[in-house]
Formats: C-alpha cells, sequence, structure tokens
C-alpha cells in the first residue's frame, strides 16, 4: 500500500509566479490535511478537505491560496503570484474515513523556494 | 486554541535513554502523537496514546501522559545513532482534527 505522495518534491518559482503543489492520499484515504513548515518551526495547519469539499480552511492565508480535493485525482494547493516569503516546506497528510480514526499519515513534502 | 511548548534540543550518548517532553493546554484531546522527522524528509508517525491512558510501550518507545498536569513524554531506550532526528508532539486542536505541533526537539546522539 503506497504511503501519502507529494509531487514535485522540490519547486522553483521567480516572485509572481504561481505555484502547484499536489497531494495524492493513502489507499482508502478520504481525508487530506495539507500544513506548512518554515524553516526551524513546526507545521503549521492550512486546510482540511474531504472529496470535493473544503471542511475546514481556518489555517489558509486569505488571499492567494487556494486548495481542492476534486471527486477523481489528487488535491492540489494553489500559490497565486508567491513571494519570497512563501518558501517553505508543505506537507500534506491523509487519514481514513469514519469516527476515530483521525491518525494522520504524512507525505515526504514539497520545498518550495521562491526566487 | 491549542499551545504546544516543547524543548529545542537535546543531546545524549549512544545506549542512553533519550526523554523528550511536550506540554500541551487543551484537555480534550483523544489522541496524541509523536512523530520524527529526518533531514529532508516528511513526517513518520512514531507512536500515539489514547488519553485515557497513562502509558503506552512499543519496543524502544516508551510514551508517558499525565492529563493533570498536561504533560506527554516520549522515552527511547538505548539510544542509537539513527535515532538522531526532530521529534514533534502533535495534539488534535480543541478536540477537531487538525494537528497542533511543537516545534520539535532536535535529538542529537553522541557515538
Amino acid at each position: 500500500n503506497a504511503g501519502v505522495m507529494q509531487n514535485p518534491r522540490h519547486l522553483v518559482r521567480r516572485r509572481g509566479q504561481e505555484a502547484r503543489l499536489r497531494c495524492s492520499p493513502m489507499k482508502g484515504h478520504s481525508h487530506v490535511y495539507w500544513y506548512r513548515q518554515l524553516p526551524e518551526e513546526g507545521l503549521k495547519f492550512m486546510v482540511y478537505l474531504q472529496k470535493e469539499n473544503i471542511i475546514d480552511e481556518s489555517g489558509m492565508p486569505k488571499e492567494r491560496f487556494s486548495a481542492e480535493f476534486p471527486k477523481e485525482g489528487p488535491s492540489i494547493l494553489r500559490i497565486q503570484q508567491v513571494v519570497r516569503g512563501d518558501s517553505a516546506a508543505y506537507f500534506c497528510a491523509s487519514s481514513p474515513p469514519g469516527p476515530g480514526t483521525d491518525t494522520q499519515y504524512f507525505g515526504p513534502g514539497t520545498r518550495l523556494t521562491v526566487l | 486554541g491549542e499551545d504546544v511548548e516543547q524543548s529545542l534540543f537535546l543531546s545524549v550518548r549512544e545506549g542512553d535513554s533519550s526523554v523528550i517532553n511536550c506540554t500541551y493546554t487543551d484537555s480534550s484531546s483523544t489522541y496524541l502523537y509523536w512523530y520524527k522527522q529526518e533531514p529532508g524528509a516528511g513526517l513518520q508517525l512514531l507512536t500515539y496514546i489514547f488519553s485515557n491512558m497513562d502509558m503506552k510501550q512499543d519496543q524502544r518507545l516508551t510514551v508517558l501522559l499525565n492529563k493533570k498536569d498536561k504533560h506527554l513524554s516520549l522515552r527511547i531506550a538505548d539510544t542509537q545513532t539513527g535515532d538522531s532526528a526532530i521529534y514533534f508532539c502533535a495534539v488534535p486542536n480543541s478536540g477537531n482534527t487538525p494537528l497542533v505541533f511543537g516545534k520539535g526537539t532536535r535529538l542529537s546522539v553522541i557515538a
């Protein structure tokens, strides 16, 4: 059973460009979470999605950031008009459906560098 | 909301025990987690403990939970150089699913 997959692993963008980060959850998992890790920091929650629904986006910046988890295909975290402060590691996690199964399994992350 | 605190650094000699401590603020969390992150890698789920337990042991790992003091610890017995990593304590936010992480404890193992 493959784990959580993220791509690309490394992404370099110039200021003003768009960044698209992809996450495929573990097989059988329908819940996806995105976290951001700044250097020397812990992970900060951004958004929690189920298929075709955003459940909690309380950690998402109000502008330039969006996330989706379509019925088919991976979850996408999209950052428009990137700035240097967006440079960070972005981690995706997934968990299975149902109550009492909130344990989250993480992917390897996408390291975004904004020049 | 939830707040999670950890000490930032710990250095031990190979073969000794390591104890990594964590405090949190919200006592309604059901599960509490420990993750391990090696350089340049993602987070590996190490272990977790249910909130109605005081202790959980899994091979070289022992988790202790003091709900009264809101204190969680991870003990690694017979620490090896391969245990060198950053260890994160993570607690669900006010019973909801998103996790709140501490800043991580960087464990250095000296051969």
